[in-house]
């Protein structure tokens, strides 16, 4: 069994519409990370949190530390957000990630 | 400017054979990674260096070492290459400050191995 799950696997949304993926985990952490990977392979880091929430742009990230579990929001998504969703978590020197959203925002 | 950058970007190459990847970043960080992502898009992390010393070792095949003549360089060895070392190789690198790890990728090395 995988230490981080993410759902949905695969997520096909209109443009404009709200986005939420979700990744819950298992082990202690000290640390999350949202990442992206572009259709073209590239990896970008979109967050890292460790408590609360962070913003930025049309992104939102939420972490609840108790329940195990993180959210990443999309606002008035577009298809330039259409990419792989990736989360992984930091317990202590480790890093475990989950297999990724694939998302895809149609026109 | 390319904060990470990997060379080669493409690697084709026979099985048995010995090959390096190349890592370098501008950003002045002191920690970086190597990570595996295979055939159904899985990261799995590699190794990671902090000032010279190796502070994430996963379990992967002593095949693979990582060699970081600097702070600003982490290149990864592969010897006696097998079918099973095919997938796509990322460099990172981080800050690690109090409650930072944001963390930089390079584009990635496509290794083939025939």
């Amino acid at each position: 069994k995988n230490e981080v799950e993410q759902s949905p696997q695969n997520l096909t949304a209109q443009e404009g519409e709200f986005i939420t993926i979700n990744c819950s985990y298992s082990v202690g952490i000290s640390a999350l990370h949202w990442l992206q990977q572009h259709p073209g392979g590239g990896i970008v880091s979109l967050f890292m949190l460790s408590s609360g929430k962070k913003k930025h742009g049309r992104l939102i990230a939420t972490i609840n530390i108790q329940e195990k579990h993180s959210s990443l929001h999309i606002t008035a998504s577009h298809p330039r957000d259409s990419a792989v969703y990736i989360c992984a978590v930091r317990p202590g020197n480790q890093f475990y990630f989950g297999t990724g959203t694939s998302l895809t925002v149609i026109p | 400017d390319t904060a990470v950058s990997q060379t080669p970007k493409y690697l084709v190459t026979q099985m048995g054979n010995d090959k390096s990847i190349k890592c370098e970043q501008n950003l002045g960080h002191d920690t970086m990674y190597w990570y595996k992502q295979d055939s159904k898009k899985f990261l799995k992390i590699m190794f990671s260096y902090n000032n010279k010393e190796l502070i994430i070792n996963e379990t992967v095949p002593n095949r693979f070492s990582p060699k970081s003549p600097d702070k600003a360089h982490l290149n990864l060895h592969i010897n006696s290459l097998e079918l099973g070392d095919s997938a796509v190789y990322f460099c990172a690198s981080s800050h690690p400050g109090h409650h930072t790890y944001e963390q930089y990728f390079g584009p990635g090395t496509r290794l083939t191995v025939t």
